[in-house]
C-alpha cells in the first residue's frame, strides 16, 4: 500500500505569493492533518479534517486555510506569504487517534 | 492545555553506547503517547506507541520506551547505539477521548553519535 503523498517536495515562492500543498492519505484513511515545522522546532498542528469536517485548527492566522475533498485527499492553502512561512510542511493521516502517519513533507523557501 | 516537554535539545553518544532520551508531558489523563523519528529533510516516522497495559513498550529498530505514570514520564532506550541512529527524535502526545485526536509534539532531542 502506498503512504502519505505529498506533493510538490520542495518549492520557492516569493513574498506576497499564494501556495498551495496537496496530500494524499493512506487509503481508508478518513482523517488528515497538517502540521507546520520549522528548523530545529517540532511539528506544529495547522489543520485537521475528518470526513471532509475541519476538526481542529491550531494558533496559525487566516491566510491559513485547508479543505478535505470527498476522496479523503487533502490541500493546504496559504496566501500572502511571509519570510516566516518558511518550513517544512507535514501531512499525517490516521485512521483513529491511535495511529498517525507522516508523508515526507513539502519544503517551502519563501524569499 | 496538553504539553510535552524533551529537556534535552542535543545528545550525544559514542556508538554501541545505551541511549536515554526523556519525555515529560503536562495532560488531565493518561494520553496515548508516541516516540518518532525524523532524518534530516524527511517525515517522521513511528518507532513505537503506549496506549495501555504492560508499560515497558517495543518498538523498532532496537527501541522500547517505558511509561510511569507517576512521573508523567515516557521515555525511550536503547541499549546500543548505532551510527545510522543519529536524527531528531520527538515525543508526542494524543487525547483518547473527545471530538478531535490532534496529537502534541515535543521540540525534539537531536542525537549525534561519535564513531
Amino acid at each position: 500500500d502506498a503512504g502519505v503523498t505529498q506533493s510538490p517536495t520542495h518549492l520557492i515562492k516569493t513574498r506576497g505569493q499564494h501556495v498551495t500543498l496537496r496530500c494524499s492519505p493512506i487509503s481508508g484513511h478518513k482523517s488528515v492533518s497538517w502540521y507546520q515545522q520549522v528548523l530545529g522546532q517540532g511539528p506544529q498542528f495547522i489543520f485537521q479534517y475528518y470526513e471532509k469536517e475541519e476538526r481542529g485548527r491550531g494558533n496559525f492566522p487566516d491566510r491559513f486555510s485547508a479543505r478535505q475533498f470527498p476522496n479523503y485527499s487533502s490541500e493546504l492553502n496559504v496566501n500572502a506569504l511571509l519570510l516566516g512561512d518558511s518550513a517544512l510542511y507535514l501531512c499525517a493521516s490516521s485512521l483513529d487517534r491511535r495511529g498517525y502517519t507522516f508523508g515526507s513533507g513539502t519544503r517551502l523557501t519563501v524569499v | 492545555a496538553q504539553s510535552v516537554t524533551q529537556p534535552d535539545i542535543h545528545i550525544t553518544v559514542s556508538e554501541g553506547a545505551s541511549l536515554e532520551l526523556r519525555c515529560n508531558y503536562s495532560y488531565g489523563a493518561t494520553p496515548y503517547l508516541f516516540w518518532y523519528v525524523q532524518s534530516p529533510g524527511q517525515g517522521l516516522q513511528l518507532l513505537l506507541k503506549y496506549f495501555s497495559g504492560d508499560t515497558l513498550v517495543q518498538g523498532i529498530k532496537g527501541f522500547e520506551a517505558e511509561f510511569k505514570r507517576s512521573q508523567s514520564s515516557f521515555n525511550l532506550r536503547k541499549p546500543s547505539v548505532h551510527w545510522s541512529d543519529a536524527a531528531e527524535y520527538f515525543c508526542a502526545v494524543g487525547p483518547k477521548s473527545g471530538g478531535s485526536y490532534i496529537p502534541t509534539f515535543g521540540r525534539g532531542t537531536s542525537l549525534i553519535v561519535h564513531p
